[in-house]
């Protein structure tokens, strides 16, 4: 059975930082891309950033440069080092593993339960 | 791709047929992916394709639409469909989600 449990979500003041880790069972994370998703209080859905089973990285704009996601594959873990973090941070960030279809692998198919960043001073 | 949903809410009761609308600010061919998402939980993927049905999700949940246009339709509303859906738009980075549509108990 697949399953995603995040961990790390802390209260944090603007400019801290935190990481935010996601461990699978049931597949391997290197052979899959994997996603940070995150969800405002009471909003909806961000894309923040993505790792591809190559190893290559993609993130939203809204965290470019202070976001950086990893994987550490003997721990069948992906990670999100968050740096610089500002009230506009706080969400519950889901990891996701994603679903290749035709034409495209940016479908998201598992989901974790989420791990709360609040961000305030 | 801005994605926009509507309505953002919806009452509806048990045996009723929902349609919820997304439309896309520019083509993105049938990229598109429907969630279900309950209080506390993280989303469920329910169709990819614009129209195919996830394994294992009822054959009540229908899609369809190609380009800017999609649908996603509950057919005989149960109980337990009382939720959040969102679509998304799998096509260009950034990845982005529709703002949601809450099925309500009327």
């Amino acid at each position: 059975e697949v399953q995603l449990v995040e961990s790390g979500g802390d209260l944090v003041q603007p400019g801290e930082s935190l990481r935010l880790s996601c461990a699978a069972s049931g597949f391997i994370i290197s052979s899959n891309y994997m996603s940070w998703v995150r969800q405002a209080p009471g909003k909806g859905l961000e894309w923040v950033s993505l790792i591809y089973s190559g190893g290559t990285t993609f993130y939203a704009d809204s965290v470019k440069g202070r976001f950086t996601i990893s994987r550490d594959n003997s721990k069948n873990t992906v990670s999100l080092h968050m740096d610089n973090l500002r009230a506009e941070d706080t969400a519950i960030y889901y990891c996701a593993r994603h679903y290749c279809n035709v034409g495209t692998c940016y479908y998201f198919e598992s989901w974790g339960q989420g791990t709360l960043v609040a961000v305030s001073s | 791709i801005q994605m926009t949903q509507s309505p953002s809410s919806v009452s509806a009761s048990v045996g009723d047929r929902v349609t919820i609308t997304c439309r896309a600010s520019q083509g993105i061919s049938n990229l598109l992916a429907w969630y279900q998402q309950k209080p506390g939980k993280g989303p469920e993927l329910l169709i990819y394709g614009a129209s195919s049905l996830q394994s294992g999700v009822p054959s009540r949940f229908s899609g369809s639409g190609s380009g800017t246009d999609f649908t996603l339709t509950i057919n005989n509303l149960q109980p337990e469909d009382f939720a959040t859906y969102f679509c998304q738009q799998a096509n260009t980075f950034p990845l982005t989600f529709g703002g949601g549509t809450k099925v309500e108990i009327k």
